[in-house]
């Protein structure tokens, strides 16, 4: 099955803290993983794809195999990343984005 | 910056009646989604298409909604009739290619009484 978890609905640190989003997913073929992030009032949008490796926001990553898990992370959380962030799993084929999504976290950030 | 626009941005109906969304993708996006987000969930694809041909609705209830993007720019979604369970947000999203990033709309957002 083809299946995204985000096991924690809500989580909240404080400024400067550092922040870990939990991402599991269930796939069988060669995962292709994405962090999505609706910040308050606006649309969602791409935070950071695995395969670009690349830190967003100071924002990075690492997708497991061996875990099946793609957990973001900041070393500093900072009041601007409140926000509501999503993981999402592509299980379309030759590369084409079919994604499926996780329930959601919402991060808060307190002072 | 160009932004996918969706209207309206919010409908509230009675069950039984017809409702459509429309949505205006990125000028030049080949690729347009429809997904529907139920509250406390994350979304979940109902129809894709590649320009004006649908490549995936394998998730579309076909009793009761339909989608067309008959020149392959903007698109619309119906559902008819609607029901209890369809109260949710409807969003679009549209990519330049099937590979590429997806940009999504502010929603419509459905409810039905």
């Amino acid at each position: 099955a083809q299946r995204v978890t985000q096991p924690e609905k809500l989580l909240s640190v404080f400024k400067g803290a550092p922040v870990e989003l939990k991402c599991n997913y269930s796939y069988s073929g060669s995962p292709e993983l994405f962090w999505y992030v609706q910040y308050s009032r606006q649309r969602l949008q791409l935070l950071l794809r695995h395969i670009s490796r690349e830190s967003i926001k100071g924002f990075t990553a690492d997708l497991n195999k061996g875990e099946t898990s793609f957990h973001l992370k900041k070393p500093f959380a900072q009041e601007e990343d409140s926000a509501m962030y999503y993981c999402a799993l592509n299980v379309g084929v030759e590369g084409a984005q079919k994604l499926v999504f996780g329930q959601g976290t919402r991060l808060t950030i307190n002072p | 910056e160009a932004e996918v626009a969706q209207s309206p941005r919010y409908k509230i109906t009675e069950k039984s009646q017809a409702v459509a969304f429309w949505c205006d993708p990125i000028s030049g996006h080949a690729t347009l989604y429809w997904y529907r987000q139920i509250l406390g969930q994350g979304p979940e694809l109902l129809v894709q298409f590649q320009d004006e041909s649908v490549v995936d609705d394998s998730q579309l209830p076909k009793d009761r909604f339909s989608a067309e993007r008959l020149k392959g720019v903007d698109s619309t979604l119906k559902i008819q009739p609607a029901e209890l369970g369809d109260s949710a947000m409807y969003l679009c999203a549209s990519s330049r290619w099937r590979t590429d990033t997806q940009y999504f709309g502010p929603g419509t957002r459905l409810t039905v009484l």
